[in-house]
């Protein structure tokens, strides 16, 4: 079993929907939850960063991580057809090592 | 965000040569350097870990003889695939980081003919 499961899609939406992403993991020790944003050959790029527990909301995008169930949840409002990426969900225990999820393929139809 | 650049950005070579690839930290100083390789449609798999002026740390079944890595200063690590074969052409990604938060740099597309 993988430290980090991820769906790989492809995840198929109209312009304008509301999409979710989400990751479960098995080590409890994770304490840092990312989630990245990956265009064809380039590199991540960080979108939403979150410690421990909670929900955090930046613009169009909210993060949320329920460590009770090792779950965390990507939302993106209103999406765009810019939007469409790959998305990867990354998390690290106090040593700061990024594991990461296999990336979800998002494309947002106009 | 802080941005990191990679040179170069794409390389082709010949089997059997060595390759160096170069990270940057341009608007901060970066205690740790990551680096790592992506296959196509995989996601990213870290390689090693190298913290200014000491040794890489390798993740289990990467060959440190053959992707040297060197951490001479806080905004530069080079990543050098010795005697590079057609299985090592991948994508090479790095990051670095002074806090909590790995910033990536764009990535280097490695070929091995």
């Amino acid at each position: 079993q993988k430290e980090v499961e991820q769906d790989p899609g492809p995840l198929s939406v109209p312009e304008g929907a509301i999409v979710s992403l989400n990751c479960t993991y098995s080590n409890s020790a994770f304490q840092y939850f990312m989630w990245y944003r990956q265009y064809s050959r380039k590199g991540p790029e960080l979108l939403m960063y979150t410690y421990s527990s909670g929900n955090k909301e930046d613009g169009r995008f909210t993060a949320q991580v329920d460590k009770s169930s090792k779950y965390i949840s990507l939302f993106i409002r209103d999406s765009q057809p810019s939007d469409s990426a790959t998305y990867l969900c990354a998390m690290s225990d106090s040593s700061y090592k990024l594991i990461f999820g296999s990336g979800t393929r998002l494309l947002v139809r106009p | 965000g802080a941005v990191v650049s990679q040179h170069p950005s794409r390389v082709i070579c010949k089997s059997g040569t060595s390759v160096k690839i170069e990270c940057r930290s341009l608007d901060f100083q970066a205690t740790t350097m990551f680096w790592y390789r992506q296959f196509p449609k995989q996601s990213l798999m870290l390689m090693a870990t190298s913290n200014e002026g000491s040794k890489a740390t390798y993740e289990q079944g990467v060959e440190k003889d053959k992707f040297l890595i060197n951490h001479a200063s806080l905004t530069l690590s080079t990543l050098t695939v010795t005697s590079a074969h057609p299985e090592d052409s991948s994508f090479y990604i790095c990051s670095a980081t002074n806090t909590d938060t790995q910033y990536f740099g764009p990535g280097t597309r490695l070929t091995v003919l």
